[in-house]
């Protein structure tokens, strides 16, 4: 089936640095959705990009739909203690009625 | 009530007991899910029901047993559980467009489940 790499796995900074994660795929996604998950919570929707070169901003957050269709990128720029979490790329893929392929997420953790 | 609601939210229940999981969203969408999330694992997508058919059922054992009796409502029904069924259990529900298909989804907050 269907895969979303996502990558850095996991990844630990400090307060107030900017962070950078990605998410690709072998095939063509039409939507890119970013999710973030807090410890024993459920996913929460940050950002969705429906168009190829999409840049679309929700506060400190900016995410980016590749040209190519194949990835996705999501910043968070001068990182805060709440911003600890899950963060997951999901999409549906282009071909077929099928539900979101989630990615295996990246766990942030950030050192006040 | 708003969004996406899941009790209860904690339970524990031994191997021979039988319980059930319930789901109910207020958002007016279609389609419901039932999502197992293991600890340091990836989301896994146990049951799909889209205008209340089952139209996904990715191999989960038959100790797992969903039921949709409307489009606000899910259940997962759970009897005889292991302790490796141990999880959090994700129920989300989306809008599924004829010809958009599948759409963001939104969760709800999950039960944590301990099977002793």
């Amino acid at each position: 089936g269907q895969q979303l790499n996502q990558s850095p796995q996991s990844m630990f900074i400090q307060e107030g640095e900017d962070v950078s994660m990605n998410c690709t795929s072998s095939s063509i996604f039409n939507t890119w959705l970013w999710y973030k998950q807090d410890p024993g919570e459920g996913p929460v929707l940050l950002i969705a990009l429906y168009k190829a070169g999409e840049l679309t901003s929700n506060g400190r957050l900016t995410a980016q739909f590749g040209i190519t269709r194949k990835d996705s990128f999501l910043n968070i720029s001068a990182s805060i203690p709440s911003d600890v979490g899950i963060y997951f790329c999901a999409g549906p893929p282009e071909r077929g009625n099928t539900p979101l392929v989630f990615g295996k997420g990246t766990r942030l953790s950030v050192i006040a | 009530e708003t969004g996406v609601t899941q009790t209860p939210r904690h339970l524990v229940m031994g191997m021979t007991n039988k319980k059930s999981l319930k789901c109910e969203q207020h958002l007016g969408h279609n389609a419901m899910y039932w999502y197992k999330q293991s600890a340091k694992k990836p989301l896994e997508l146990m049951f799909v029901y889209n205008f209340k058919e089952q139209t996904e059922n990715n191999s989960v054992p038959s100790r797992f047993s969903p039921e949709c009796p409307n489009s606000s409502h899910l259940f997962l029904h759970l009897h005889t559980l292991q302790p490796e069924d141990s999880a959090l259990y994700l129920c989300a529900s989306s809008q599924v467009l004829p010809s958009e298909g599948y759409n963001e989804q939104f969760f709800g907050p999950g039960t944590r489940l301990t099977v002793l």
